[in-house]
């Protein structure tokens, strides 16, 4: 099983601040199926980044995803209001998906 | 706009079978290349993908929970099911449905359900 490690486990900045949330893999995986999800609480996650990259639709440009095979990275170039939120790490591998245990951002 | 709804029981016996469905609207089960999936999200576990069933009908679960999970599509109703038999404690979650696909060789899980809490208790 590939296991996500996720870092840090929260994060508390302020509007306006650059992030960079970290998810390392225990052993490498295909960017193809590398997600990244923003959940609210009381909500469902949302849908952010697929493929390591590319930008879901309806997504703003301030959110964008890089890297590969163990250490995935989601930026946020500058922090709204409404990006304070938990975000997952999600992937495909050995035929089944795992997701990381989160990053919150908090203010 | 595709949308999906899960419904089902909101409280579930231990030892007993839980069953929930997704009602998809906007779009159809069948015919999209889809995904049709199952996630749920504990305090313990965090989220854990159950499984999935693609729109032809064959399925892909996770091995921990393969032994105990059977995924189906009702195309009558536009909606796909998941039974969890055997369940304890442990399986008190939120479970949501979620389509998910490929676009440019690559996969994602959107959009997901709301999602609804079930919870193992006698």
């Amino acid at each position: 099983e590939i296991v996500l490690t996720q870092s840090p486990a929260i994060l508390s900045l302020s509007p306006g601040e650059r992030v960079t949330l970290s998810c390392r893999a225990s052993q490498s995986v295909s960017s193809n199926y590398l997600g990244w999800y923003q959940q609210k609480p009381g909500q469902a996650p949302r849908l952010l980044i697929y493929g390591a990259s590319t930008r879901a639709a309806g997504i703003p440009d301030r959110f964008s995803g890089s890297g590969s095979g163990t250490d995935f990275t989601l930026t946020i170039s500058r922090l709204e209001p409404e990006d304070f939120a938990v975000y997952y790490c999600q992937q495909y591998g050995s035929s089944f998906f795992t997701f990381g245990p989160g990053t919150k951002v908090e203010i | 706009q595709v949308q999906l709804q899960e419904s089902g029981p909101g409280l579930v016996k231990p030892s007993e079978t839980l069953s929930l469905s997704c009602t998809v609207s906007g779009g159809s089960v069948t015919g999209g290349s889809y995904y049709w999936s199952w996630i749920r999200q504990s305090p313990e576990k965090g989220l854990e993908w159950i499984g999935y069933i693609y729109d032809s009908g064959s399925t892909g679960y996770n091995p921990s929970l393969k032994r105990r999970v059977t995924m189906s599509l009702d195309t009558s109703k536009n909606q796909f099911s998941v039974k969890l038999s055997s369940v304890t404690a442990a399986d008190t979650a939120v479970y949501y449905c979620a389509r998910g696909g490929f676009l440019n060789g690559r996969f994602w899980f959107d959009p997901w359900g709301q999602g609804t809490l079930v919870i193992v208790s006698s």
